[in-house]
C-alpha cells in the first residue's frame, strides 16, 4: 500500500525556517518524481515545488524561488522541504504529491497525497 | 488569481448531470498540454479523478468523464450521488509559468 506521511510542520515566526520531510512507503522512491503542493485554510491548491526521481532537477514555483529548497535522499525513502524566510502568505497545509513518472513531465500527474502537514506562520 | 478559472460552486440534485468547465489560454490548454483533474472530499486529501484529459484511473466510476476543447476543459458528473459532494480542482501546464498550475477550484453541493 502507498503511504506519503509528512511531518516538521507547526507554528514558526516570520522570518522564521521550517523543513518538512515526507516518508514514503509501498513504493520505491527512487523511482518517481515528488512535487509538494500546498492549501491555505479554505482556499484552493498551489503548486510549490517538484524534482525528478534522482534529484537532478527541481522546480519552483515563482512565490517560493529563493526561499524554498526541495530535496530528497531516496536511501532514506523521504522528500524534503526546507522553507525559510517564511511569511504569512506561506501559511498552508502543505501535502508530499508523487507523480506517475519518474522525470517532471509537462503537466505533472499527481496519483497519490500525502494526508498533509499544517504550516503556520505567525508571531 | 489562478490560470485556469473554475466557477467557485455548481450544485444539482441527485441523478442529474453537472459539467464544471476549466478555462485556460494559449499558454496552458490552448498549447495542447493535458489536464488533469482531481476530486477533494470534505476534510480529505486531493485524489486523482481524471488524467490526460479523459482517462479514469482504476476505481473511479464511469459517472465521471473529462473532455477538452481548444482553450478549455471540461468534467461531467452524470447520475449524480450524495458522496459527489465534493471540491474539484483541474490541472495542467502553463508555458509562460513553466510549472504545473491549478484552477481555483470548484465546490459541487448535491442538493
Amino acid at each position: 500500500e502507498v503511504q506519503l506521511v509528512e511531518s516538521g510542520g507547526g507554528l514558526v515566526q516570520p522570518g522564521g525556517s521550517l523543513r518538512l520531510s515526507c516518508s514514503a512507503s509501498g513504493f520505491a522512491l527512487s523511482s518517481y518524481a515528488m512535487h509538494w503542493v500546498r492549501q491555505a485554510p479554505g482556499k484552493g491548491l498551489q503548486y510549490v515545488s517538484a524534482i525528478n526521481y534522482n534529484g537532478d532537477s527541481t522546480y519552483y514555483a515563482d512565490s517560493v524561488k529563493g526561499r524554498f529548497t526541495i530535496s530528497r535522499d531516496n536511501s532514506k525513502n523521504t522528500l524534503y522541504l526546507q522553507m525559510s524566510s517564511l511569511t504569512a502568505e506561506d501559511t498552508a497545509v502543505y501535502y508530499c504529491v508523487k507523480d506517475r513518472w519518474r522525470w517532471l513531465a509537462v503537466p505533472g500527474l499527481f496519483d497519490f497525497w500525502g494526508q498533509g502537514k499544517l504550516v503556520t506562520v505567525s508571531s | 488569481q489562478s490560470v485556469l478559472t473554475q466557477p467557485p460552486s455548481m450544485s444539482g440534485a441527485p441523478g442529474q448531470r453537472v459539467t464544471i468547465s476549466c478555462i485556460g489560454s494559449r499558454s496552458n490548454i490552448g498549447a495542447g498540454y493535458a489536464v488533469n483533474w482531481y476530486q477533494q472530499l470534505p476534510g480529505r486529501t486531493p485524489k486523482l479523478l481524471i488524467h490526460d484529459n479523459k482517462n479514469r484511473p482504476s476505481g473511479v466510476p464511469d459517472r465521471f468523464s473529462g473532455s477538452k476543447s481548444g482553450t478549455s476543459a471540461s468534467l461531467a458528473i452524470t447520475g449524480l450521488q450524495a458522496e459527489d459532494e465534493a471540491d474539484y480542482y483541474c490541472q495542467s501546464y502553463d508555458s509562460s509559468l513553466s510549472g504545473s498550475v491549478f484552477g481555483g477550484g470548484t465546490k459541487l453541493t448535491v442538493l
